[in-house]
């Protein structure tokens, strides 16, 4: 089955900054890969997602790439705000109709 | 829009009791709802798979007779932990997606689950 490794695990940046969090996948059927934030006691909040067509897709402050061939995806976030402290899981599928398979997740905290 | 939500937020409950929790999607038709368990700063992890009409698909090692799931109508859906014990305490999520094809999970807000 698929195998999705996220990292880090926590991360920490000031205010204004960037943040990048990085998920390889084992399965080179996959082809979509949502990113989830999780605030504390809540369900996860897709807040992107990437189709396996694209190599690129941004949506304000979050961006997203993918490299098919080295299996790799990444979320990045610029100009970091407090509301952005959460975790947040990167996730892989098949079309994504079928079981989604998540990473760690990593906590993310926004110094001000 | 994609709103799913989830019913009762929190339970505290006695050693023994069954509790059923309500998943529903509020503003789409659900063909497909999944089931998560979340440990504490732990990823989720599939518990099970139920489509609407036909019997719920469980994730190795999930006991079925213990945590029955209903999915009776295209926007509800149902986790119930039957005799649960001290060791089901738990945050349990559940999410839907919609009929059509390539359409993402979208999550409840999750249960925190204690069983004294």
């Amino acid at each position: 089955g698929e195998n999705v490794e996220q990292h880090p695990s926590t991360l920490s940046v000031q205010e204004g900054d960037s943040a990048v969090i990085k998920c390889t996948y084992s399965d080179s059927a996959s082809n979509y890969f949502p990113w989830y934030k999780q605030e504390l006691g809540k369900g996860p909040q897709l807040i992107i997602d990437i189709r396996s067509n694209v190599g690129e897709k941004k949506d304000q402050r979050i961006a997203v790439t993918l490299n098919k061939t080295a299996k790799h995806f990444s979320l990045h976030i610029t100009e970091t705000q407090p509301e952005d402290s959460a975790v947040y899981f990167c996730a892989a599928s098949i079309g994504g109709y079928q079981k989604v398979t998540f990473g760690i997740g990593t906590k993310l905290q926004v110094i001000p | 829009g994609a709103v799913v939500s989830q019913h009762p937020s929190r339970v505290i409950c006695k050693s023994g009791t069954s509790v059923k929790i309500e998943c529903r999607s509020l503003d789409f038709q659900a063909t497909t709802m999944f089931w998560y368990r979340q440990f504490p700063k732990q990823s989720l992890m599939l518990m099970a798979t139920s489509n609407e009409g036909s019997k719920a698909t469980y994730e190795q090692g999930v006991e079925k007779d213990k945590f029955l799931i209903n999915h009776a109508s295209l926007t509800l859906s149902t986790l119930t932990v039957t005799s649960a014990h001290p060791e089901d305490s738990s945050f349990y999520i559940c999410s839907a997606r919609e009929g059509r094809t390539n359409q993402p999970q979208h999550f409840g807000d999750g249960t925190r689950l204690s069983i004294l």
